[in-house]
């Protein structure tokens, strides 16, 4: 069965640091482009960050300014997110997803997001 | 960033109606454009994703259409299981913006 795992939520003070795993399996791993999803309690979905199955291309939305970091290690079968100088209004599920295939040489980006995890809760208030 | 807008934003339907959302992209985004259905407390699931390819596994009384900046979902005879919140999602460019969401639920 094909299956993501999200863990590393948890309530968080402003200004501090959290680092959420998702953990894949029933899939070649590292055959894939991943990314992160989040969703603020009763608002729509917001795609956060891709990586390439290589880890070579990486893409985050402008709204995080550069806090967050995606990173993956195939060997582990592992995707993480680390998010730095927390706000509140990071408050949300997050959620990792499967994106499209990748070949040795590029990956197909336009996919649809085809494997969802279960999504783990941040909250960041003082 | 391309900006995704729904419509409705809600809507009431008794089951066995037929329902259609539409979506709209602020530039031509060809045919990369998702469907996908969210239920309380759970992760979305794609229903159709390259504007009108219906996932596997998903009933065929969802449906797709729309190329460029202008797309639809209908669904054709709406079933109990398929109260919910449906988004779209444009795959076309980085940042893959999704739309705001349309809550269908029961009259």
């Amino acid at each position: 069965e094909v299956l993501l795992g999200e863990s590393g939520g948890g309530l968080e003070q402003p200004g501090g640091s959290l680092r959420l795993s998702c953990a894949a399996s029933g899939f070649s791993f590292s055959n894939y482009g991943m990314n992160w999803v989040r969703q603020a309690p009763g608002k729509g979905l917001e795609w956060v960050s891709y990586i390439s199955s290589s880890s070579s291309t990486v893409y985050y939305a402008d709204s995080l300014k550069g806090r967050f970091t995606i990173s993956r290690d195939n060997a582990k079968n592992s995707l993480y997110l680390q998010m730095n100088s927390l706000r509140a209004e990071d408050t949300a599920v997050y959620y990792c997803a499967r994106g499209g295939h990748c070949s040795s040489t590029s990956c197909f980006i336009r996919a649809a997001f085809d494997i969802w995890g279960q999504g783990t809760m941040v909250t960041v208030s003082s | 960033d391309i900006q995704m807008t729904q419509s409705p934003s809600s809507l009431s339907a008794s089951v066995g109606d037929r329902v259609t959302i539409t979506c709209r992209a602020s530039q031509s985004i060809s045919s990369y454009l998702n469907w996908y259905q969210q239920k309380p407390g759970k992760a979305p699931k794609v229903l159709i994703y390259a504007a009108s390819t219906l996932q596997s596994g998903v009933p065929s009384r969802f449906s797709g259409s729309g190329s460029g900046t202008d797309f639809t979902l209908t669904i054709s005879g709406l079933q109990p299981e398929d109260f919910a919140t449906y988004s779209c999602q444009q795959s076309y460019n980085a940042p893959f913006t999704f739309g705001p969401g349309t809550k269908v639920d029961i009259k």
